[in-house]
Parts: structure tokens; C-alpha cells; sequence
């Protein structure tokens, strides 16, 4: 398998803009993550899926993100209108399980500045 | 909110030397991971421990869970310049619903 892939893996937008990152998660992986990791905070999980459906977005800092996960294999996270403060490493992660310590498979991450 | 502590937040140390960086919380976790990220990488898990004061080896790593659970340390062994990279931990519990929470991480540099 190729693991986690996510894309693009730089993305420079002005402010007001929308922004799509894209992530295909490890094929029969039942669960995907979107972290959001910044130098002053690190990574902070922003919302999961289990078998498609989102279960917790409890993390989604406010209403100009969402995010989907229309099959097994493709999620989207948006940002509109996009702000210089969104300006992070955003990733995408798979896992088989949650709970049993199994751990996560990481993507290579998107990098999004904002101007 | 589950809150994991590291320290230090930044360790650099000349190749062959030992080293030890930490990993805390007030909050039990049912396990807890290690991972390491390279520049321009997604975190890469290192190794998961599961029982109160259970030790795992990993070549020149050494990883410890706390009795209570709460705490973790990973040790390493005459270190490499190639152990250079930001090293996490990461818990889970089931009073967050298993979501992984993730600490700030230690940055190490190894120098030759």
C-alpha cells in the first residue's frame, strides 16, 4: 500500500480564498483524522470518521471549515473564506481500530500558508 | 481536556551520547504511543504500550509506561545522528471517546 496520501502538499492562497486539501486513507481503514499542527499549539485533531460517517468534530475550530468523506477511499477538508491565522500543517491519518493502541498511519501532510 | 506534557521541549546532544525525554499527564490513558516526525513528514509510530508499567525495547530505545498509567519516558542508547527528528507521544482513553490526544513534542538534535 502507499500509505496516507494527501494533497497538495503546499498550498499558498490569499486571504478570502477557499481552500480544499485532499487525503485517500490506507485501503480497509475504518477510521480518518484530520490534525491541524502549528509551533504554538501542535497537533490538534479537528475531526474523525468512522466507516464514512464524521463522529466527532468537536475540534473544528469554527463554521469556515468543514470537512467530508463521500467513500471509503477520499475525504476533503475546506476552508472558506480561508484566513492568515489557518496558516499550518494540516494531516490526514488512518487507522484499522481506535482503542486497542493500534496507532495511526500519517499522511506526508499539507502545508498551507495564507497571505 | 486530556493534557500530555513533554520535556524537554528541546534536547541537542553530541552523537554517542544517552538521553532521556519525558512524557506526563494528571489523566490515565488506556495506552500510550510514541512517534517520531521528520521535517516535511507525518508523524511515523515508534511503538504503543498498553500496561502500567510495562517497558518495550526498540534497538536503542527504551519506552516506559508509568504504573498508574498517567506517565511515559523513552530512552535512547548512544544516539545517532539519524535519531534527529520532533519524537510525540500520544494517549488514548476511553473517557475521550479513544480520540488520540497529542503532546508538543520533544525536539532532538543529534550533532556528530
Amino acid at each position: 500500500d502507499a500509505g496516507v496520501i494527501q494533497s497538495p502538499r503546499h498550498e499558498v492562497t490569499e486571504m478570502g480564498q477557499e481552500v480544499t486539501l485532499r487525503c485517500k486513507p490506507i485501503s480497509g481503514h475504518d477510521y480518518l483524522f484530520w490534525y491541524r499542527q502549528t509551533m504554538m499549539r501542535g497537533l490538534e485533531l479537528l475531526i474523525y470518521f468512522n466507516n464514512n460517517v464524521p463522529i466527532d468534530d468537536s475540534g473544528m475550530p469554527e463554521d469556515r471549515f468543514s470537512a467530508k468523506m463521500p467513500n471509503a477511499s477520499f475525504s476533503t477538508l475546506k476552508i472558506q473564506p480561508s484566513e492568515p491565522r489557518d496558516s499550518a500543517v494540516y494531516f490526514c491519518a488512518s487507522s484499522l481500530i481506535v482503542g486497542g493502541g493500534y496507532g495511526y498511519t500519517f499522511g506526508s501532510g499539507t502545508r498551507l500558508t495564507v497571505v | 481536556t486530556q493534557l500530555l506534557e513533554q520535556s524537554p521541549q528541546f534536547l541537542s546532544i553530541q552523537e554517542g551520547e544517552n538521553l532521556t525525554v519525558y512524557c506526563n499527564s494528571s489523566s490515565v490513558f488506556s495506552s500510550l504511543q510514541w512517534y517520531r516526525q521528520e521535517p516535511g513528514e507525518g508523524p511515523v509510530l515508534l511503538v504503543t504500550v498498553v500496561t502500567g508499567g510495562e517497558v518495550k525495547k526498540l534497538k536503542r530505545l527504551t519506552f516506559q509506561f508509568g504504573d498508574a498509567r498517567k506517565d511515559s519516558s523513552l530512552h535512547i542508547t548512544a544516539a545517532q545522528t539519524g535519531d534527529t527528528g520532533l519524537y510525540l507521544c500520544a494517549g488514548e482513553s476511553r473517557g475521550s471517546n479513544y480520540k488520540l490526544t497529542f503532546g508538543k513534542g520533544t525536539l532532538l538534535t543529534v550533532n556528530p
